[in-house]
């Protein structure tokens, strides 16, 4: 039931693109995407509630591909802020309404 | 807006006892709140889902005798562990959902216990 994330870890220099996908054997009613800092609680960054949808958060967007039951998360032009682990959550479809299950995450490092 | 808090933010504790941790909403109702538990450098891995008036469904594995919860109300939230151990350790982490955010969770800052 938990999705599968890729890549682990990444590392970044300020600047520069990242690409973070998340993959699941299930049906998609939804994806999450969130961000932790070391210590702290996951903030929300968008959900996606239909195939093909796109989102956009400043210079943080994702898009949902319903069919292929994945979801990518896109971070241009990083900034030291962007540092931290994000984490896809998706809601099956038929599920339980709300029941979320998280990937194991990616690191993400921005240097200066 | 969609703010939750949890308290307290740190608890030590002696093996044995029992810990009990808040969550609340602050500006809004939440139908559904949700408990999970981190390990470090780990995902958050649900325990339990609770309505308010309504008893928590657990997830597999998790002990409804140990991690008590309790929904008084649409913004009140509680979770209890009974009689920690150092194994119980952990970042334990409250989100709330409502009906108008399409399901989306927003997380309080967390809980980090340490049982000696």
């Amino acid at each position: 039931q938990q999705p599968v994330q890729s890549p682990q870890a990444v590392i970044l220099r300020e600047g520069e693109d990242a690409v973070i996908n998340c993959s699941s054997s299930k049906a998609l009613y939804s994806v999450h995407w969130y961000r932790q800092k070391h210590g702290e609680a996951p903030v929300f960054l968008m959900i996606l509630l239909k195939g093909g949808e796109q989102k956009g958060h400043e210079k943080i967007s994702a898009s949902f591909n319903e069919k292929k039951q994945q979801s990518s998360l896109y971070l241009t032009a990083s900034q030291l802020s962007y540092s931290g682990t994000y984490f896809c959550g998706t809601v099956n479809r038929g599920s339980t309404l709300g029941r979320l299950y998280f990937g194991r995450g990616t690191q993400l490092t921005v240097w200066p | 807006g969609a703010v939750v808090s949890q308290h307290p933010s740190r608890v030590i504790c002696k093996s044995g006892t029992s810990v009990k941790i808040e969550c609340r909403s602050l500006d809004f109702q939440a139908t559904t709140m949700f408990w999970y538990r981190q390990f470090p450098k780990q995902s958050l891995m649900l325990m339990a889902t609770s309505n308010e008036g309504s008893k928590a469904t657990y997830e597999q594995g998790v002990e409804k005798d140990k991690f008590l919860i309790n929904h008084a109300s649409l913004t009140l939230s509680t979770l209890t562990v009974t009689s920690a151990h150092p194994e119980d350790s952990s970042f334990y982490i409250c989100s709330a959902s409502f009906w108008t955010a399409g399901e989306t969770q927003y997380f309080g800052p967390g809980t980090r216990l340490l049982v000696l």
